[in-house]
């Protein structure tokens, strides 16, 4: 499978625990994202990277989240002393950067996130 | 702030109907406008629309971008109870920012 692959598929966490995800893209895509979906909602844009560098970070983003890209590859998403709102699904996306329109994202399964 | 605003939120119609999903925005630093389909887990791609007034179909699905007036629509065209899913509309600025989705269902 070559798509966008993310660890763990569900987690259940208490609330103030840290909890960290992890996606791995598809392997030429030189752009990542991360976004958070709720129930009835849209996916919500949180961060992304170019290569192994953060551009772009929203800023309804709190503190307690946190995102690398160590080596322009794989991303970690840490979300600090966790809270009944950030229950979610959160997926990453990877593209390629190509010209002016850009080239479209393309979704991994998502890590299910429930804090109790 | 950049928003994407999808209509009709939710819609149910019978196997072999043609249904159109709006899609409009208002959005700094256009770039492109984006059509996915979301079943049970992550969305798939269906279209990518950069230039006004030009169709891009697939099958029994279409879509059209008017920048001037800053919409888009998906027809589908004969429905099929597969095609029962959110639909989402996505316009690429500084970030790529999704509306709230419309969810068809499609009934026999």
């Amino acid at each position: 499978d070559t798509g966008v692959s993310q660890n763990p598929r569900h987690k259940i966490t208490k609330r103030g625990q840290n909890v960290t995800f992890r996606c791995d893209p598809i392997s030429e895509h030189n752009r990542l994202y991360w976004y958070r979906q709720t129930l009835g909602q849209g996916p919500e844009f949180l961060t992304y990277f170019q290569n192994e560098a953060q551009l772009e970070k929203s800023r309804l983003l709190s503190d307690r989240f946190s995102a690398e890209r160590p080596k322009g590859s794989f991303s970690t998403l840490e979300i600090q002393r966790t809270e009944q709102g950030d229950s979610a699904m959160y997926l990453c996306a990877s593209s390629l950067l190509l010209g002016q329109g850009g080239s479209p994202l393309h979704f991994g399964n998502g890590t299910r996130l429930t804090v109790t | 702030e950049d928003k994407v605003v999808q209509s009709p939120l939710s819609l149910v119609v019978h196997e072999g109907d043609t249904v159109t999903l709006n899609c409009s925005y208002e959005v700094t630093n256009f770039r492109s406008l984006l059509w996915y389909k979301q079943e049970k887990k992550a969305p798939t791609f269906l279209f990518m629309l950069t230039s006004s007034g030009i169709e891009k179909k697939s099958g029994r699905l279409s879509s059209i971008l008017d920048k001037k007036e800053l919409f888009s629509i998906l027809n589908i065209t004969a429905t099929q109870t597969g095609d029962s899913a959110i639909y989402l509309c996505a316009v690429a600025g500084y970030a790529l920012n999704f509306g709230k989705g419309t969810s068809l269902l499609v009934t026999p």
